[in-house]
C-alpha cells in the first residue's frame, strides 16, 4: 500500500487567498484525521471522520476552516480567506475502527501564508 | 478532556547514550502507543502496548504499559544519529478509536 497520500508538500500563498489542502486514506480504513502541528500547540486534531461522515470538527479553529470527506478515498481541507497565522504543517491520517490499531499519518502539507 | 503529560520536552544527548521518555494520564488509557516524527515527515508507529504492565522491545526500544494503565514510558539504547525526531506518546481509551497525543519529546544526538 502506497500509505496516506498528502498533498501538496509545500504550498505558500498569500492572506486572503483559498488553500485546499489533499488526503488519500489507505484503502479500507474508515476513520480518517485531520490535524495541525505548530511549534506552539504541537499536534491538534482539527475533525474527524468515520465511514465519510464528519463525527467531531470541535478542533477546527474557526468559520474559515471546512473539511469535506465526498467518498472513501479522498479528503479536502479547506481555508477561506487563509491568514498568516494559520501557517502550520498540516497531516491527514487514517485508521481502522479496530482499538489498539494506531494511525497512520501522511508526510503533511507545509503552509506558509504570507 | 483527557490530557497526556509528556516528558521531557527536549534532550540533548552524546551518540551511544541511552535515553528515556515518559507519558502520564489524569485518565485510564486500554492502549498506549509510541510513534516517532522525522524531520519533515509525519508521525511513525514504533511500539504499540494493549496490556497493563506489558513490556515490548522493537530493537533498541523498549515501551511499557503502567500497572495503573495511566502512565507509559520509552527507553532508547545505545543511542544513534538517526534517532534524532520527536517522540510522541498517544492513548486510546477502551471503545473510542481517537487517540489523545502528548506534546512530544524532541530529541537531538550529537555524533
Amino acid at each position: 500500500d502506497a500509505g496516506v497520500i498528502q498533498s501538496p508538500r509545500h504550498e505558500v500563498t498569500e492572506m486572503g487567498q483559498e488553500v485546499t489542502l489533499r488526503c488519500k486514506p489507505i484503502s479500507g480504513h474508515d476513520y480518517l484525521f485531520w490535524y495541525r502541528q505548530t511549534m506552539m500547540r504541537g499536534l491538534e486534531l482539527l475533525i474527524y471522520f468515520n465511514n465519510n461522515v464528519p463525527i467531531d470538527d470541535s478542533g477546527m479553529p474557526e468559520d474559515r476552516f471546512s473539511a469535506k470527506m465526498p467518498n472513501a478515498s479522498f479528503s479536502t481541507l479547506k481555508i477561506q480567506p487563509s491568514e498568516p497565522r494559520d501557517s502550520a504543517v498540516y497531516f491527514c491520517a487514517s485508521s481502522l475502527s479496530r482499538v489498539g490499531y494506531g494511525y497512520t499519518f501522511g508526510s503533511g502539507t507545509r503552509l506558509t501564508v504570507v | 478532556g483527557q490530557q497526556l503529560n509528556q516528558s521531557p520536552q527536549s534532550m540533548f544527548i552524546q551518540e551511544g547514550e541511552d535515553v528515556s521518555m515518559n507519558c502520564t494520564s489524569s485518565s485510564i488509557f486500554n492502549t498506549w502507543l509510541w510513534y516517532k516524527q522525522d524531520p519533515g515527515e509525519g508521525p511513525v508507529l514504533l511500539i504499540a502496548l494493549y496490556k497493563a504492565g506489558e513490556l515490548t522491545s522493537n530493537g533498541r526500544l523498549t515501551a511499557q504499559f503502567g500497572i495503573t494503565r495511566k502512565d507509559s514510558f520509552l527507553n532508547i539504547s545505545a543511542s544513534i544519529p538517526s534517532d534524532v525526531g520527536i517522540y510522541f506518546c498517544a492513548g486510546q481509551g477502551r471503545s473510542n478509536y481517537k487517540l489523545t497525543f502528548g506534546k512530544g519529546t524532541l530529541l537531538t544526538v550529537n555524533p
